[in-house]
């Protein structure tokens, strides 16, 4: 496709139960990133893969979160029990490389847990 | 580590006056700096960015920014709003440390008043 997808649009969840959110990236880039958006929040950096090197995790909540990217280009975002303090607008972007950093977003995912 | 603060929650200016958001941001070299907005229902869309060159820097929809390194300010301006300017502002900054990572400030909301 032409930008980044996401999926699914919206998730609602039962606290406890694990979900997990899919990125699509632009077809060749090969960054990815995944922010958090909580209400009224700013863009809260969670994780970020850059071609085949380790990702930088440093973002991460807690282990009850964790992602992954196969083939450089798919990307899940897995929240395992997740908590009512994890409900917000996951957004995932990605970029063509190193020296082309603008960051071209998906729509995001609004996952809300119940 | 890189940071980015913008010090205003949200700003409201009339329809047709002057904007300026504000931004400061903490890194020891020099970065790379973006400014994002996103539109109600929107997602995140660069309004510019500077790499290095002339320190101020035009981009999209009629908005420009100046890069001040002796103040680690990268403020944001709009000669006159536009009802349809109404978003959220985000700033943003990033930096090549074995891997290009950008952190987001909090964000300025923007109401327009007419």
């Amino acid at each position: 496709g032409a930008g980044v997808s996401q999926s699914p649009s919206n998730k609602v969840t039962e606290k406890g139960k694990d979900v997990e959110l899919r990125c699509d990236p632009i077809s060749g880039h090969t960054a990815l990133y995944w922010y958090r958006q909580s209400l009224g929040q700013g863009l809260e950096f969670l994780i970020y893969f850059q071609g085949n090197s380790a990702p930088d995790k440093s973002g991460l909540p807690s282990d009850r979160f964790s992602a992954e990217r196969t083939g450089g280009s798919v990307s899940t975002l897995t929240i395992q029990r997740t908590q009512q303090e994890d409900s917000a607008v996951y957004l995932c972007a990605s970029t063509v490389g190193t020296g082309q950093e603008t960051q071209y977003f998906g729509p995001g995912t609004r996952l809300l847990v119940l | 580590a890189q940071s980015v603060t913008q010090p205003d929650i949200h700003i409201t200016v009339s329809e047709g006056a002057s904007l300026e958001l504000r931004c400061n941001y903490s890194y020891g070299a020099t970065p790379y700096l973006f400014w994002y907005v996103q539109s109600p229902g929107q997602g995140l869309q660069l309004l510019l960015k500077y790499f290095s060159g002339d320190t101020l820097v035009q981009g999209i929809k009629g908005f420009e920014a100046e890069f001040k390194r002796s103040q680690s300010s990268f403020n944001l301006r709009k000669p006159s709003v536009h009802w349809s300017d109404a978003a959220e502002y985000f700033c943003a900054v990033g930096a090549n440390t074995g891997g290009f990572k950008t952190i987001f400030g909090a964000g300025t909301r923007l109401f327009v008043k007419a």
